[in-house]
């Protein structure tokens, strides 16, 4: 099936901006969606269709597309940013979803 | 508000059968798809079914298909997963997640609940 490849992990020191990137074949064909989930809680939905923030989230938290690769930003990074991240797609040839493997972010 | 609220997890043998279900609140649930997505402990996340507004379409996971079942009861606001067969590679938190509407995202999520298949 479809695989969406992430780093394990991105660190990045306070006030200093994290990228996280999402590939693959599919990546310039679908909208990407990403999730931050902190240690013992649920995800949340933090940047859905490349680049839309759902309300709640701060305008630190952007995404865009663009070839095979999607990327979230975060700037200005605080110690709660700390989470693992993960994007996501839907494989429109069978109506699967995908999650890339998630990247740890550590806040120096 | 808007919820979603997983039970049914718990501890049980291969080869065993288990039920989850996820009660919605805060939003007209016979408009959205709903999800099923699970965690294994210390993994990543791993999307399992998908079943549709009306229940009329459903999706699977290859590693699921054939042994799990998504219902939902649009009457009571329910979601349900049938686990049939289990391994203790199906071992993980399960969470129900809400289908944006109109879009493929998950914009709502449920707390979790655990299940552990082991002998």
């Amino acid at each position: 099936s479809y695989v969406l490849t992430q780093p394990p992990s991105v660190s990045v020191a306070p006030g200093k901006t994290a990228v996280f990137s999402c590939g693959g074949d599919i990546i310039s064909k679908t909208y990407v969606h990403w999730y931050q989930q902190k240690p013992g809680q649920a995800p949340i939905l933090v940047v859905y269709d490349d680049s839309r923030r759902p309300s709640g989230i701060p305008e630190r938290f952007s995404g865009s597309n663009s070839g095979n690769t999607a990327t979230l930003t975060i700037t200005s990074v605080e110690a709660g940013d700390e989470a693992d991240y993960y994007c996501q797609v839907w494989d429109f040839s069978s109506d699967h979803r995908i999650f890339g493997g998630g990247s740890k972010l550590t806040v120096l | 508000q808007v919820q979603l609220v997983e039970s049914g997890g718990g501890v049980v043998q291969p080869g065993r059968s288990l039920r989850l279900s996820c009660a919605a609140s805060g939003f007209t649930f016979s408009q959205y798809g709903i999800n099923w997505v699970r965690q294994a402990p210390g993994k990543g996340l791993e999307w399992v079914a998908l079943i549709s507004h009306d229940g009329s379409n459903k999706y699977y996971a290859n590693s699921v298909k054939g042994r799990f079942t998504i219902s939902r009861d649009n009457s009571r606001n329910t979601l349900f997963v049938q686990m049939d067969s289990l391994r203790p590679e199906d071992t993980a938190v399960y969470y129900c997640a809400r289908n944006s509407l109109g879009g493929a995202a998950f914009d709502i999520w449920g707390q979790g609940t655990l299940v552990s298949v082991s002998s």
